[in-house]
């Protein structure tokens, strides 16, 4: 049972356009939204995070905008550069952040 | 330098041979856990630590052991390893009782392949 659906899979975007990557999930427990940044032969690394208490949380280029009622979360890269070329995984915790329940991923592609 | 190492980097090893991989962080932090990442699957959670002496099952824990004996240390015991454990490993930790007490701090991983 995925409890957290991610997509796309892939996604290919010129540079200075606008990456967006869309997750949804099903356990009202859920309680921290985190999207993590994955580069080849490296371990994730915390992009940004939301709590459901907020619609949207904005540092730099990177937007997360988030749907309650929906319970949809989506991560926007904006002027999207060929440094942003990663794996991109969103994920969710309970409060308490004892487990961590991650998407399966979105391979994002920035083509110069 | 803050970090999380796990040794070893890359293992290849036949079935039912068992086999440890380390982890380790310098940063004091409580919670430690692992994590599998399969093409196609993303990460899936095998087991967590809140804190030393202290273990729970995360969504995957079938086929794996953890101890957690010192607060750095969170070795991954494969007792009988198979090939569908074939796969890249990631542990990670972070803080607890902070402002950010959810920002997991990921190893350079170790791919293991089991033949």
């Amino acid at each position: 049972q995925q409890q957290v659906k991610q997509s796309p899979q892939s996604l290919i975007v010129q540079k200075g356009g606008i990456s967006i990557i869309n997750c949804a999930y099903e356990n009202t427990a859920f309680d921290y939204f985190p999207w993590y940044q994955q580069f080849p032969g490296k371990g994730p690394a915390l992009l940004i995070a939301i709590r459901p208490d907020v619609s949207e949380k904005k540092e730099g280029r990177f937007t997360i905008s988030f749907n309650k009622s929906a319970k949809q979360f989506s991560l926007h890269i904006m002027d999207s550069q060929p440094g942003d070329s990663a794996t991109y995984f969103c994920a969710a915790s309970p409060s308490g952040y004892s487990t961590l329940t991650f998407g399966k991923g979105t391979m994002l592609l920035v083509s110069p | 330098e803050a970090q999380v190492t796990q040794n070893p980097r890359y293992l290849i090893t036949v079935t039912g041979k068992k086999l440890t991989v380390t982890c380790s962080q310098n940063m004091n932090h409580e919670y430690m856990s692992w994590y599998r990442q399969d093409p196609g699957l993303g990460l899936r959670q095998i087991y967590y630590s809140m804190n030393v002496e202290v273990t729970d099952k995360g969504d995957v824990p079938e086929g794996y052991k953890v101890s957690r004996k010192e607060k750095r240390n969170f070795p991954l015991i494969l007792e009988s390893p198979s090939p569908n454990q074939t796969s890249l490993y990631f542990c990670a930790s972070r803080e607890t009782g902070t402002k950010k007490p959810y920002e997991q701090y990921f190893g350079p991983g170790t791919r293991l392949t089991v033949t």
